[in-house]
């Protein structure tokens, strides 16, 4: 099973409005961390934002913000006002376990959504 | 503005041909990732270190590939003899101790590699 699934291939939005790009994930650890990244067509994947299972509320970061949805499992990611930079793949990942002392942990990425801003 | 440093961006070579990919960690980074990227399986990761040392390298056909970090500024994923399936886009990632709890890693951009 996947662990991580991300529906929409594409995306299609208008400049300055919001757009959900969906993800949702499969685990059976209770502690788990859950990622956004943005790969644009330069190729470096960079780091969105963050939400922790632990987390009460929603993760945000500037136009970015995490709606998690633990029951559901679900962790879309909203793009407030988009903009013309903001035409990139994004990618959903997590890591499963708790954050380790003695380092990282493996992460799993999603297959990614590619996100077109229209002017 | 800190960043992951990887060469070649780009790498074409024939059926046969080692194949050497080259990582600069972020400065002060004791962490290091190597991933793949290919259409078909996403981004899968192959190795990574930690303040030098191999932790994990399950992901990496152990035949063909090697990953090694000769100091802490190189880090280096070497296939010998490459194949046409090789191809794909090789990342690096670096991380620190203060990103560690969350798990967040730096990309570099990449190497596109294309075996034929």
């Amino acid at each position: 099973a996947q662990k991580i699934t991300q529906t929409q291939p594409g995306m299609f939005v208008q400049e300055k409005e919001a757009v959900t790009l969906d993800c949702t994930y499969d685990t059976s650890d209770p502690s788990y961390g859950l990622f956004w990244y943005k790969q644009p067509s330069s190729g470096e994947m960079i780091f969105l934002i963050y939400q922790g299972s632990y987390d009460q509320q929603n993760a945000t970061e500037g136009r970015y913000s995490l709606n998690f949805q633990k029951a559901r499992k679900s962790a879309n990611l909203v793009i407030s006002a988009s903009q013309l930079g903001d035409s990139a793949m994004y990618f959903c990942a997590m890591r499963e376990g708790l954050p380790s002392s003695g380092g990282y942990q493996k992460v799993t990425f999603g297959t990614g959504t590619k996100l077109q801003v229209i002017p | 503005d800190a960043r992951v440093t990887q060469t070649p961006r780009h790498k074409v070579t024939e059926m046969g041909q080692e194949v050497t990919m080259r990582c600069q960690p972020i400065l002060g980074h004791n962490t290091v990732f190597w991933y793949r990227q290919t259409m078909m399986q996403g981004l899968e990761l192959l190795a990574y270190f930690r303040n030098r040392a191999p932790l994990d390298d399950s992901g990496m056909p152990k035949d063909r590939f090697s990953a090694e970090m000769p100091d802490a500024t190189l880090a280096t994923l070497k296939i010998q003899p490459s194949e046409p399936r090789d191809s794909a886009v090789y990342f690096c990632a670096s991380g620190t101790h203060r990103d560690q709890a969350k798990n967040i890693q730096y990309f570099g951009a990449g190497t596109r590699l294309s075996v034929l």
